[in-house]
């Protein structure tokens, strides 16, 4: 079965600086991953995607990082912003599972000024 | 353009009720997914629905179902509710769900509490 799952729970990070925020994968089979954001009272909102062809993508301001070798993906938050306060989630699936998202368990990102 | 929108936001139910979330997706959004958002075990596939039919469904018991409808609105039941169901039930909508679910969007959720 498909697992996901975060190294860190909470990242304190000083404005201005740069986030990084890890993810781990079991299912090799996945290759799709998503990266979601979800402030207090709202649903995860989209920040960015890669697929499994690729080994990065950049955003704005967000740079996803995908190591299929080691099973493992990142979000790198360049510049953070208290705005960037919030529970970050990272989500994958396989083929022909739609929109069945694995979703990993959250690390809670908090800016401090 | 309105986004996915959940009703009723929060509602209390006493253990062997049932209850039922709606969600109406976004205008033209044919593909609905629900999630159960728990601290414990954090964000789980429940099931989705596109054109009227389920297309996929989560390792959750019978006791949870939903329905499509024509307009792409949807609904979901839990019935004989349990303590442990108490959680944020999430719906998401896509325009055809297909995997590149990056198009997903979600709603602000309906929190279920049952004492």
């Amino acid at each position: 079965g498909e697992s996901v799952g975060l190294h860190l729970p909470t990242l304190s990070v000083q404005e201005g600086d740069n986030s990084i925020i890890n993810c781990a994968y079991s299912n090799s089979a996945s290759d799709y991953f998503i990266w979601y954001k979800q402030e207090s009272g709202k649903g995860p909102q989209f920040i960015i995607d890669i697929r499994s062809n690729m080994d990065k993508r950049q955003g704005q301001r967000v740079t996803v990082l995908l190591n299929k070798t080691v099973k493992h993906l990142s979000l790198q938050i360049a510049a953070t912003q208290p705005g960037d306060s919030a529970v970050y989630f990272c989500a994958s699936n396989y083929p022909g599972t739609a929109s069945k998202l694995t979703f990993g368990t959250g690390t809670r990102l908090q800016v401090t000024l | 353009k309105a986004g996915v929108t959940q009703t009723p936001r929060y509602l209390i139910k006493t253990r062997g009720q049932q209850v039922t979330l709606s969600c109406s997706p976004i205008s033209g959004h044919r593909s609905v997914s629900w999630y159960q958002q728990t601290p414990g075990q954090g964000l789980q596939f429940l099931f989705e629905y596109f054109s009227e039919t389920q297309r996929n469904k989560g390792n959750f018991p019978g006791r949870f179902s939903g329905r499509q409808f024509s307009n792409s609105r949807s609904e979901m039941n839990v019935s004989t509710l349990e303590l442990g169901d108490s959680a944020l039930y999430l719906c998401a909508s896509s325009l055809r769900g297909g995997t590149n679910t990056g198009e997903l969007f979600f709603g602000e959720g309906s929190r279920l509490t049952v004492l």
